[in-house]
């Protein structure tokens, strides 16, 4: 079974739309990510939950909005895709904040 | 604030040969380090971490790393190379006094071993 799992793993889409990213994980997890990484494989976080909490909430346009609806589920919710939005995607899962993360597959997002 | 470093874009090493790929960082606290391995197309995969006690960390894949706290580094290291081994390699820190779980990633290494 997979751990960390997103849906879908390519979205192609307009400028303009709007569009999920779904991630589920098995592992009985208390802390789920969201990580951006750019053209230039930078990795930037985006947003934690911790049992459903959001802890962290970094410089991210408010068009990005997450939604933990339980502790196995973190959601990503994008309005009004830009063309910069173009990236790839990774949630991540944790058992606590200072042990290793579990990485789903990634999220190929493009914008056109 | 903490923050990560890795000097190298990408590391050339024959096949055999050890390797070092560089990671130093700054934090107020004490450090919790990890290292990850991304191959193309694919998620991270946790290599190894050090959070307290022996400052040599062993890890997957004949991965290890060495904590110095007085050079603030954690570069990871392998005695001999294998071609497999050719991927993009990230440290990421945590300082133990942030109230959060947050991690710093660095901005990776392309570990390339040649044939």
């Amino acid at each position: 079974d997979t751990a960390v799992s997103q849906t879908p793993k390519y979205l192609v889409t307009q400028m303009g739309n709007d569009k999920s990213i779904k991630c589920e994980q098995n592992l009985g997890h208390d802390t789920m990510y969201w990580y951006k990484q750019d053209s230039k494989k930078f990795l930037k976080i985006m947003f934690s939950y911790n049992n459903k909490e959001l802890i962290i909430n970094e410089t991210v346009p408010n068009r990005f909005s997450p939604k933990s609806p339980d502790k196995a589920h973190l959601n990503l919710h994008i309005n009004s895709l830009e063309l910069g939005d173009s990236a790839v995607y990774f949630c991540a899962s944790s058992p606590s904040g200072y042990n290793e993360q579990f990485f789903g597959p990634g999220t190929r997002l493009t914008v056109l | 604030a903490q923050s990560v470093a890795q000097p190298e874009d990408q590391v050339n090493v024959a096949e055999g040969n050890p390797l070092t790929v560089k990671c130093t960082y700054s934090v107020s606290g004490n450090p919790y380090l990890f290292w990850y391995v991304q191959y193309p197309n694919r998620g991270l995969q946790f290599l190894l971490k050090y959070i307290t006690g022996d400052n040599l960390v062993k890890g997957s894949y004949g991965f290890e790393a060495e904590f110095n706290k007085s050079q603030t580094s954690f570069h990871l290291k392998k005695p001999s190379a294998l071609v497999s081994d050719s991927a993009l390699y990230f440290c990421a820190v945590r300082d133990s006094t942030s109230g959060t779980y947050k991690y710093i990633f660095g901005t990776g290494t392309r570990l390339k071993v040649l044939a």
